[in-house]
């Protein structure tokens, strides 16, 4: 069993959408789970960390730690063309060392 | 700006000639590292360095080889490449208060190899 499953989709939404972006994983070590955003042709970028399990809220985004499920979800409300990316989610536990999920590539249609 | 800096962003090579890809970040973060992006694989680890002179293997070391001699810099170095080399490379970097979690990615190379 991977690490770290991710559905690389493609995921394409209307704009204006509540998109869900979904990571599963089997290390039960991860404490901190982040996602990035990557636009074509560039370096991921930090978008949310959470540690451990919970929500937290930045604008239109929301991450969802289960850590008795081993499930993260990333929503996105009033999804925009903009957003259009492909989005990482990543994890590290105990060690200093950073598992990738493979990403999920999002469309918002105008 | 706080950025990270990678050159060149695009190589095209032909396999056996040593190539170095320059990273620098002006953040004065202890931590960097290199990965490769392929697809169907995500972003795979290949060395990291947690601060000057000391640099530790990731997923993916074998063909590369790096150095750290001062804190903004973290070539990545490929002695002989070889086909399977071809990929998206990124260099990172962050501080070691926030740890790895909150890395800076630079641009990207995008190396062929022939």
């Amino acid at each position: 069993q991977k690490e770290v499953e991710q559905d690389p989709g493609p995921l394409s939404v209307p704009e204006g959408a509540i998109v869900s972006l979904n990571c599963t994983y089997s290390n039960s070590a991860f404490q901190y789970f982040m996602w990035y955003r990557q636009y074509s042709r560039k370096g991921p970028e930090l978008l949310m960390y959470t540690y451990s399990s919970g929500n937290k809220e930045d604008g239109r985004f929301t991450a969802q730690v289960d850590k008795s499920s081993k499930y993260i979800s990333l929503f996105i409300r009033d999804s925009q063309p903009s957003d259009s990316a492909t989005y990482l989610c990543a994890m590290m536990g105990g060690s200093e060392k950073l598992v990738f999920g493979k990403g999920t590539k999002l469309t918002v249609n105008p | 700006e706080a950025q990270v800096t990678q050159n060149p962003r695009y190589l095209i090579t032909v396999t056996g000639k040593k190539l170095t890809v320059t990273c620098s970040q002006n953040m004065n973060h202890e931590y960097m590292s290199w990965y490769r992006q392929d697809p169907g694989l995500g972003l795979r680890q290949i060395y990291y360095s947690m601060n000057v002179e000391v640099t530790d293997k990731g997923d993916v070391p074998e063909g590369y080889k790096v150095s750290r001699k001062e804190k903004r810099n973290f070539p990545l170095i490929l002695e002989s490449p070889s086909p399977n080399q071809t990929s998206l490379y990124f260099c990172a970097s962050s501080s070691l208060e926030t740890a790895i979690r909150t890395q800076y990615f630079g641009p990207g190379t995008r190396l062929l190899v022939l």
